[in-house]
């Protein structure tokens, strides 16, 4: 069975900085591109930032751009996202998400981590 | 890229359908056959419903169906049930920067 847990929510001060993980099961990690999907409270979905199956390559929405780092440990199956700077307007559930559900990443986000709530706030 | 457009919300009686549209751009639904559908509980991650357009995966209810014309990408829902409330979101590939974009979602109430 495939599946992705995050690590616990947290409450950050702007200007502050945090590092979220996913960890991956089920599935041959290093086979996928992965991704970070954000839901501010309320409001809809947003793509933040993705990431090549061997780490090579990433790619960032342009409002995180400079500020979010994407990144990947493909020996330990887990996926990062270490967020910088922090602005009232990154409070938001973050999830991971897993490219496909096939033997190889695919155009769409095949499987849901349970999503980590990222208050910033002071 | 501007988001996908979709309908605040939608409603029907148990059985009945009901059509979810989702209006992007000849830069992202309509270059590509790389259009999929959520479904999201409150409170919940959201759920693959519809891949590529118009498959779904295994284990997703027949009752789903979609389809894309030109720009405008469609969900179905035939036979509603109590349970199929929930919001729904659209996604589209766009092949630049960012290489997805979302749809605001859309509020499917059962009535």
């Amino acid at each position: 069975e495939v599946q992705l847990v995050q690590s616990g929510g947290v409450l950050v001060q702007p200007g502050g900085s945090l590092r979220l993980s996913c960890a991956g099961s089920g599935f041959t990690f290093s086979r996928y591109w992965m991704s970070w999907v954000r839901q501010a409270p309320g409001k809809g979905l947003e793509w933040v930032a993705n990431i090549k199956e061997d780490g090579s390559k990433q790619n960032y929405v342009d409002s995180v751009k400079g500020r979010f780092t994407i990144s990947r440990d493909n020996a330990k199956n887990s996926l990062f996202l270490e967020m910088n700077s922090l602005r009232a307007e990154d409070t938001a559930v973050y999830y991971c998400t897993r490219a496909g559900i096939g033997d190889s990443s695919d155009y769409y986000f095949g499987y849901w981590g349970q999503g980590t709530l990222v208050t910033v706030s002071s | 890229q501007s988001a996908l457009t979709q309908p605040a919300s939608v409603s029907g009686s148990p059985g009945q359908s009901i059509t979810i549209s989702c209006t992007g751009s000849s830069s992202d639904v309509g270059a590509y056959n790389y259009v999929s559908w959520y479904q999201q509980h409150p409170g919940k991650a959201p759920k693959l419903m519809i891949y590529d357009v118009s498959n779904r995966p295994s284990g997703v209810s027949n009752r789903f169906s979609a389809s894309k014309s030109g720009n405008t990408a469609s969900l179905t829902i035939s036979g509603l049930q109590a349970e199929d409330e929930a919001d729904y979101y659209c996604t589209s590939y766009t092949g630049s920067s960012p290489p997805w974009v979302f749809g605001g979602g859309t509020r499917l109430t059962v009535l």
